[in-house]
């Protein structure tokens, strides 16, 4: 199983929007509705933000926000706040044969 | 609400076995329809699914990995536990146990340890 692929980084002005991406394939992102994303702080363990692609869990902002279309998977984060800089990673089930998860490579968040 | 904690050596020779336990407190480890997985990340790269165990003791493991690793859980100390055999400096990273949930989600997480292969 490889990687998802994530854009290296991305980067917006506070209050605008971002969105990042997460590609897989069928077998992963596209076989099924089990994406995760974690937001990470340097020096930090992974927050989970969204999860079944686009729930939130309790006490992340509205301002968090997933999707899919086909083989990719979507974070957006609207009204960009300085403390939204920050990784953030993909995470998906990678079928039912192997019974794994896999993740992506990350995105750097930088709020300009 | 649960927390999670890592523990174990912080440095390990390559070829040996790095062993590293989670404590997990607020809660019992069997309660609920969770599993509990690793997860590791070396310094400046992303993070890597390890496996999980349920308390039944049933375990799924990366592929990548399978042949080195065992994943253990004592109920009774609320722990479960990883092992990872003949150790190389690619398996340098900081090492998180998680609690999964139905549906693939990892929350909470340890705060993380780090694991440094070297002789």
């Amino acid at each position: 199983q490889s990687a998802l692929t994530q854009p290296r980084s991305v980067s917006g002005s506070p209050g605008q929007s971002v969105t990042i991406s997460c590609t897989g394939t069928s077998s992963d992102v596209g076989g099924y509705n089990y994406v995760s994303w974690y937001q990470q702080h340097p020096g930090k363990a992974p927050k989970l933000m969204i999860y079944d692609v686009s729930k939130r869990p309790s006490g992340v902002p509205d301002r968090f926000s997933g999707s899919k279309s086909g083989n990719t998977a979507s974070l957006t984060i609207s009204g960009l706040q300085a403390e939204d800089e920050a990784d953030y990673y993909c995470c998906s089930y990678a079928g039912s044969y192997t019974l794994s998860v896999v993740f992506g490579g990350g995105t750097k968040l930088t709020v300009l | 609400q649960v927390q999670l904690q890592e523990s174990g050596p912080g440095l390990v020779k390559p070829s040996q076995t790095l062993s590293l336990t989670c404590t997990v407190s607020g809660g019992s480890i069997s309660s609920g329809s969770y599993y509990w997985s690793w997860i590791r990340q070396p310094a400046g790269k992303g993070l890597e699914w390890i496996g999980r165990i349920y308390t039944s003791g049933s375990t799924n493991y990366n592929p990548s990995l399978k042949s080195r690793v065992t994943i253990s859980v004592d109920t009774s100390k609320n722990q479960f536990s990883l092992k990872l055999s003949s150790v190389t400096a690619a398996d340098t990273a900081v090492y998180y146990c998680a609690r999964g949930g139905e549906t693939y989600r990892f929350d909470p997480w340890g705060q993380g340890t780090l694991v440094t292969v070297s002789s």
